[in-house]
């Protein structure tokens, strides 16, 4: 599976959209971007995933540059409730979730 | 709440005890999954199940012991641990393998172990 590259942590204000980026420059044609956060001492949760087009669910939009070599997840508006790491995935078909370090966001109040 | 129940949350054990973990899952998932999660680094992928069969085993030590009764019940046997092995255990579970379509996985909240 590719690898991913996050910052290991970003400020944000309460209210303002965080823009949380990832680099998977090695990405192949069949591999999807999963994003999950992890809230303090809890289990990670799903995020959304994205193959190439953008994608928008209730909890964040992802989107993915057109030659797939980078993405971003936006939380259009942050609330305290979002401060956790989140990790950026790419995986292929029928491959298992390898979770890296992340990125710790933290939303200010 | 996600439908994946973890108990115990705390569990405190000496090198030479016996103890198990135990993982529930409510959503009619058929795979299971357990990952281990030590300080400061990324969660390790330990034991896979998909109906009920093991199908990955990620070179963990013996000491720990999964089994995997019914495609709702997870439970990770532990024996002889060191202090090493103290760390937070999460148990997963999802419709297909490795997710399935979606790669979604649903993840209790964790049993936090300490091995003194």
């Amino acid at each position: 599976d590719a690898k991913t590259t996050q910052p290991p942590s970003m400020d944000c204000a309460e209210g303002r959209a965080a823009n949380l980026p990832c680099n998977h420059s090695t990405i192949s044609g069949n591999e999807y971007v999963y994003w999950y956060r992890q809230i303090h001492s809890q289990g990670p949760q799903y995020i959304i995933h994205g193959l190439k087009n953008n994608e928008t669910n209730e909890m964040a939009s992802l989107i993915i540059t057109e030659d797939r070599k980078s993405s971003t997840l936006i939380l259009p508006h942050a609330t305290l409730r979002d401060t956790a790491v989140y990790y950026c995935i790419v995986r292929g078909s029928a491959r298992q979730l390898t979770f890296g370090s992340g990125t710790q966001l933290t939303v200010l109040p | 709440e996600t439908g994946v129940t973890q108990t115990p949350r705390h569990l405190v054990m000496g090198m030479t005890n016996k103890k198990s973990l135990k993982c529930e899952q409510h959503l009619g998932h058929n795979a299971m999954y357990w990952y281990k999660q030590s300080a400061k680094k990324p969660l390790e992928l330990m034991f896979v199940y998909n109906f009920k069969e093991q199908t990955e085993n990620n070179s963990v030590p013996s000491r720990f012991s999964p089994e995997c009764p019914n495609s709702s019940h997870l439970f990770l046997h532990l024996h002889t641990l060191q202090p090493e092995d103290s760390a937070l255990y999460l148990c997963a579970s999802s419709t297909g393998l490795a997710g399935g379509h979606t790669g979604e996985l649903f993840f209790g909240e964790g049993s936090r172990l300490t091995v003194l």
